[in-house]
């Protein structure tokens, strides 16, 4: 069991440019979330798949924001037209169902947009 | 909508003593969990501690444990023995009891330092 992965770690783009971040959950969950988290606060729900499909989607998640989840297994969390406010750190968690097991976080990738 | 509040944003505590978190939550649900969490420096975010609404009894995970009390929606933090390891950015968290989504609410953060 390597734990959640995330990847790049460090991001460092244009305003306008697109990003597209990778996570990897633990092998066996079959629930992955993405939270953002900004300087100084506490994480931000973002969205919600279990397996493939996509059930949940925060109000933060702006057309410029997509996610995807094909298979069921890594995720892909895409920003199009970055803007100086979408930095922050992206972090991923995923868990097992039932709904009540923890959710495991991996180390997240921090966006800069310049 | 929920929302968790940690009024302290940051505290400190000399090593080998105990030190109390803050945090409250509103919420018009009767049935959710609580946690804590913890974020080290540039490390990832780990459970520390959680507590079933429906359950009296505070929970305990060694040097830790939580005062949980219901009706005035308060769920404080208590480290004992506090070690130089203990120091860390740490979140309440909030999660409905429903069988979709259990997304996470956090707090803003309340950092921790340990003095040696």
């Amino acid at each position: 069991d390597t734990g959640v992965s995330q990847d790049p770690r460090h991001k460092i783009t244009k305003r306008g440019q697109n990003v597209t971040f990778r996570c990897d959950p633990i092998s066996e969950h079959n629930r992955l979330y993405w939270y953002r988290q900004t300087l100084g606060q506490g994480p931000e729900f973002l969205t919600y798949f279990q397996n493939e499909a996509q059930l949940e989607k925060s109000r933060l998640l702006s057309d410029r924001f997509s996610a995807e989840r094909p298979k069921g297994s890594f995720s892909t969390l895409e920003i199009q037209r970055t803007e100086q406010g979408d930095s922050a750190m992206y972090l991923c968690a995923s868990s097992l169902s039932p709904f009540y097991n923890e959710q495991f976080f991996g180390p997240g990738t921090r966006l800069t947009v310049l | 909508a929920q929302t968790v509040t940690q009024s302290q944003p940051e505290m400190s505590v000399q090593e080998a003593e105990t030190v109390t978190l803050s945090c409250t939550y509103d919420t018009s649900e009767s049935d959710y969990y609580l946690f804590w969490y913890k974020q080290p420096p540039s490390r990832q975010m780990i459970l520390v501690i959680r507590q079933e609404a429906y359950k009296q009894q505070n929970a305990t995970e060694n040097r830790f444990s939580v005062n949980f009390q219901k009706a005035a929606k308060s769920f404080s933090l208590k480290i004992s023995d506090s070690q130089l390891g203990d120091a860390a950015m740490y979140f309440c968290a909030y999660r409905v009891t429903q069988t979709s989504g259990s997304r996470l609410t956090f707090g803003e953060g309340t950092q921790l330092t340990v003095n040696p």
